[in-house]
Formats: C-alpha cells, sequence, structure tokens
C-alpha cells in the first residue's frame, strides 16, 4: 500500500519541549515538504528537500529543524523556540521536475499547552 | 515572487447547481497551477493541475478548471454540486527557486458548501 504516511495523528506537549513530527513515504519520491496550517491561512511552507542531505528553509523556518538522512523519511523537529507551535502539520512529497503534483500525508494536530 | 489568490472564503451552492470556485494568479513566467481538496482533518488531495496546452483541464470527481491567462485566473468547476463536494478547496502555484528547486505556494483557501 503506497502513500505517505505521518505519525501521530495528535500529539499534546508542554510548551518548552522539543517534539519531533514523523514523515514516511514509500512513493520513491525524491522531493518533501513540511508545512503548517492554521485557520484562515492556508499553507505556509517551513521546510523542504529536493535530495538527501539537503534541505532548504521556507517562509516560517524559525524554531523548526529538519534532517533528511533516507530518502524515505524527512522528520520535523518543533523546538521550544516556536513562539506559537500549536498547528495542524502536513507533510507532502513529489517527484523531481516542475510538473509533478503533491502527495500529502493525512497531517499531525500539535497542541502546546 | 509567484503568488495566488483566493477572494473566496466560502462559496455556497444547492445541490444539482454548477460551482465555481475562483482562483487568481501572479507569476513570471509559464504559470503551473494546481487544485487540491481538503476534508476535515485530513490531507490534502491532488485534483487536477494545468501545465500546458488545452485550458480546460480535466480533474479528478468530475472537477476541471479554466486557465485565462488574459484573466490571469484558474477558477474550479463542476456542472452539478454534491453534497459530498463540501470541504476546503486549494489553489496552488509552483514557484522556481534554482534550477532543479522548486516550491509551490498555496492560496488561503475556499471552503465549498454544498446545500442539499
Amino acid at each position: 500500500d503506497g502513500g505517505i504516511t505521518q505519525s501521530p495523528k495528535y500529539l499534546f506537549r508542554k510548551e518548552g519541549q522539543n517534539v519531533t513530527l514523523s514523515c514516511e513515504q514509500n512513493l520513491n519520491h525524491d522531493a518533501m515538504y513540511w508545512y503548517r496550517q492554521d485557520p484562515g491561512q492556508g499553507l505556509r511552507l517551513i521546510y523542504y528537500s529536493q535530495i538527501v542531505n539537503d534541505f532548504q528553509k521556507g517562509d516560517i523556518a524559525e524554531g523548526y529543524s529538519v534532517s533528511r538522512e533516507k530518502k524515505e523519511s524527512f522528520p520535523l523537529t518543533v523546538t521550544s523556540a516556536q513562539k506559537n507551535p500549536t498547528a495542524f502539520y502536513l507533510c507532502a512529497s513529489s517527484f523531481s521536475g516542475n510538473r509533478n503534483e503533491q502527495y500529502f500525508g493525512p497531517g499531525t494536530r500539535l497542541t502546546v499547552t | 515572487a509567484q503568488s495566488v489568490a483566493q477572494p473566496e472564503d466560502q462559496v455556497n451552492v444547492a445541490e444539482g447547481n454548477p460551482l465555481t470556485v475562483k482562483c487568481t494568479y501572479s507569476v513570471s513566467g509559464n504559470p503551473y497551477l494546481f487544485w487540491y481538496v481538503q476534508y476535515p482533518n485530513r490531507g490534502l488531495q491532488f485534483l487536477l493541475k494545468y501545465i500546458t496546452g488545452d485550458n480546460l483541464v480535466k480533474g479528478s470527481y468530475g472537477f476541471e478548471a479554466e486557465f485565462n491567462k488574459s484573466q490571469t485566473s484558474f477558477h474550479l468547476k463542476k456542472p452539478s454540486a454534491l453534497v459530498s463536494d463540501s470541504a476546503l478547496y486549494f489553489c496552488a502555484v509552483r514557484e522556481v527557486i534554482a534550477s532543479g528547486t522548486y516550491k509551490y505556494i498555496f492560496g488561503t483557501g475556499t471552503r465549498l458548501k454544498v446545500l442539499a
């Protein structure tokens, strides 16, 4: 069963704690992306990676970190430096090339109190 | 910088009536445009894309979109709406960062509500 998975679906953390969100894909996609979704703001790009061991900051990278050690995996860490971490986080992947649509995971809803 | 705008936060339509969800874009060069749908607490699903060719693009679930270069628009349409089409719809445009590196810019979304 091919696809892109995110875990966990819901995550609760105390303020000041780092937390890592998982994203795995078995679609053999080269590119992977992390977005944050807040009501009324659409999707905002956090980080993206076109190939293994390389990634770029998106529009709102502050307070987040990523790694891309394997083609299939692109975990996102929300650090304590992120001022407002409570949000719905979406991971996506796509083939390289400029004509390709993205495939999205089911999302992780993070609540920090 | 590339951008897309979805001017309507919400669109209401009666079941069986045609629906239109609007999207306008601003790009340099050729626009690569996409529509996605999101159901509650789920990820986005790809509906259709315009890369080149025919201005009328057909996609999943009976949706289609019309690319209009002179009006810089890419409106999503469906001839007959279903209650199950009720969801959040996003328009997106591809932006070239460098050779071989791309990112996607999303609109703020339009909530479609189909009334029975």
